[in-house]
């Protein structure tokens, strides 16, 4: 079973950059693609993006001016960075193997001064 | 972007009883690569289904998955008390991946 858990800064201020890191155990992490995936309080999920171990990666277009997806494989881990980031960015992130079949815990996210 | 809609939005249902929840798609799901969550508050979601109908690993035989195009069901024969919860459907066919606004299973 794919362990993953995501780390970063619990609250970054408007117009600045988040940061978030997952890192992977218990798989290979050049086996699938990987994935972040956001959920505003109380609400639902979106996907972020995600990134093969190719290096290629695919982003939703609501947030691709905004977001790069990155990954180092000699660390197994993979980073999520989101420019100019607004009040509307406070979610629970999470990072997920492939389209969701293994998640992180996720980590809540406050976009606030 | 593949627009997907789940119903109904609740589902009050009590232990034993079958609950039949929906998820359609405003275009055809590539290769039926639909899937099916549940989640539960505080929790990460968790995998069901994929590929519209292959239950996860370790998922109860009582969940089921069906449909294919743009029309699909997930299917909970008896419900236990652990299954109340939301539950969501997404497309990974074609991108963007989209999710559904989710089905709340609640006790009646």
């Amino acid at each position: 079973q794919v362990h993953l858990q995501e780390s970063g800064p619990g609250l970054v201020k408007p117009s600045e950059t988040l940061s978030l890191t997952c890192t992977v155990s218990g798989g290979s992490i050049t086996s699938s693609y990987w994935s972040w995936i956001r959920q505003p309080p109380g609400k639902g999920l979106e996907c972020i993006g995600y990134i093969y171990h190719s290096g290629i990666t695919n982003y939703n277009p609501s947030l691709k001016s905004r977001v790069t997806v990155s990954l180092d494989t000699s660390k197994k881990q993979f980073s999520l960075r989101l420019t100019s980031v607004t009040a509307a960015d406070t979610a629970v992130y999470y990072c997920a193997r492939d389209f969701g079949r293994d998640w992180g815990q996720g980590t809540l996210v406050t976009v606030s001064s | 972007e593949i627009v997907l809609t789940q119903s109904p939005g609740t589902l009050s249902l009590s232990p034993g009883e079958r609950a039949t929840l929906s998820c359609r798609a405003t275009e055809s799901v590539t290769n039926d690569y639909l899937a099916w969550y549940q989640q539960k508050p505080g929790q990460a979601p968790r995998l069901l289904i994929y590929a519209a109908s292959s239950r996860a690993t370790g998922i109860p035989v009582r969940f089921s998955g069906s449909g294919s195009g743009t029309d699909f069901t997930l299917t909970i024969s008896r419900l236990e008390p652990e299954d109340f919860a939301v539950y969501y459907c997404q497309q990974y066919g074609s991108p963007p991946q989209t999710f559904g606004q989710g089905t709340k299973v609640e006790i009646k």
